[in-house]
C-alpha cells in the first residue's frame, strides 16, 4: 500500500485560480487521475494519465506533475466547481490508493 | 455506459453479504472492474479489483481474507460477497469500470449502501 497527501481544504474565490497538490512516492512511476465528487453523487473522472482530460471535461480543469507530486489546476474557478477532489494512483503490487480528498470551497 | 448495484442493506457484525453490480452500454468483458467504498463523511477507499477474464484479483488489506470479488460475463455482471462484516465497512459501496490503458476509474455507479 502507498500514500497520497492532499491538503483537507481549498479556499478560492470566483474567477481566481485553484491548485491542489498530491504527493506520494508512486506518483515517480505511475500516472495519476483526479476525480470531483459533489454531495450525494458518485465520483467523476476530471484528469488521467497526470494532464488528459476526458470529453466533456471543461477546459478550465487541468493536471500536471513533477517528481513525486501532480497538481490539479481550476483556472477561472465557477461556483458549480465546489466539491471534494481525489486523486489516485495505482502501484506495481496492483495496490490502488485514493488521497483523502480536498474540500474545494468558492468563497 | 451504465452500472448499477444493488444488494445493501442492514446487516449484523459477523455475518455476510452480497453486492452486485450489473453493467450494460459497453462489452464487459473487455474491462478490468473495481469496487470502491465511501464510509458516511469519509474519503474514497479502494476495496478490490477483478482482470477483464476475471483470473487475477487484488485486495485492499483492510479487507484482505474477507471480501471475494467475482464476475459473471455471460451476465455483465460482478459481486463482492462480503464476510465476517465489521461495524467499520459500513459504507456507500461502488463500482466502477477500470481502463489499464489508463490506469482510471473511467464510469461509476450510484453506489449501494451497507450498513453494519
Amino acid at each position: 500500500s502507498y500514500e497520497l497527501t492532499q491538503p483537507p481544504s481549498v479556499s478560492v474565490s470566483p474567477g481566481q485560480t485553484a491548485r491542489i497538490p498530491c504527493s506520494g512516492d508512486v506518483l515517480a512511476k505511475n500516472f495519476a487521475c483526479w476525480y470531483q465528487q459533489k454531495t450525494g453523487q458518485p465520483p467523476r473522472l476530471m484528469i488521467y494519465r497526470d494532464n488528459e482530460r476526458p470529453s466533456g471535461i471543461p477546459e478550465r480543469f487541468s493536471g500536471s506533475s513533477s517528481g513525486t507530486t501532480v497538481t490539479l489546476t481550476i483556472s477561472g474557478v465557477q461556483p458549480e466547481d465546489e466539491a471534494d477532489y481525489y486523486c489516485q494512483s495505482v502501484d506495481s503490487d496492483n495496490s490502488y490508493g485514493f488521497g483523502a480528498g480536498t474540500k474545494v470551497t468558492v468563497l | 455506459v451504465q452500472l448499477v448495484e444493488s444488494g445493501g442493506g442492514v446487516v449484523q457484525p459477523g455475518r455476510s453479504l452480497r453486492v452486485s453490480c450489473a453493467a450494460s452500454g459497453f462489452i464487459f468483458f473487455e474491462y478490468a472492474m473495481q469496487w470502491v467504498r465511501q464510509a458516511p463523511g469519509k474519503g474514497l477507499e479502494w476495496v478490490a479489483v477483478i482482470s477483464d477474464d476475471g483470473s487475477n484479483r487484488y485486495y485492499a488489506d483492510s479487507i484482505k481474507g474477507r471480501f471475494t470479488i467475482s464476475r459473471d460475463n455471460s451476465k455483465n455482471t460482478v459481486y463482492l460477497q462480503m464476510n465476517t462484516l465489521r461495524i467499520e465497512d459500513t459504507a456507500l459501496y461502488y463500482c466502477a469500470r477500470y481502463s489499464s490503458d489508463n490506469g482510471d476509474f473511467e464510469y461509476w455507479g450510484q453506489g449501494t449502501l451497507v450498513t453494519v
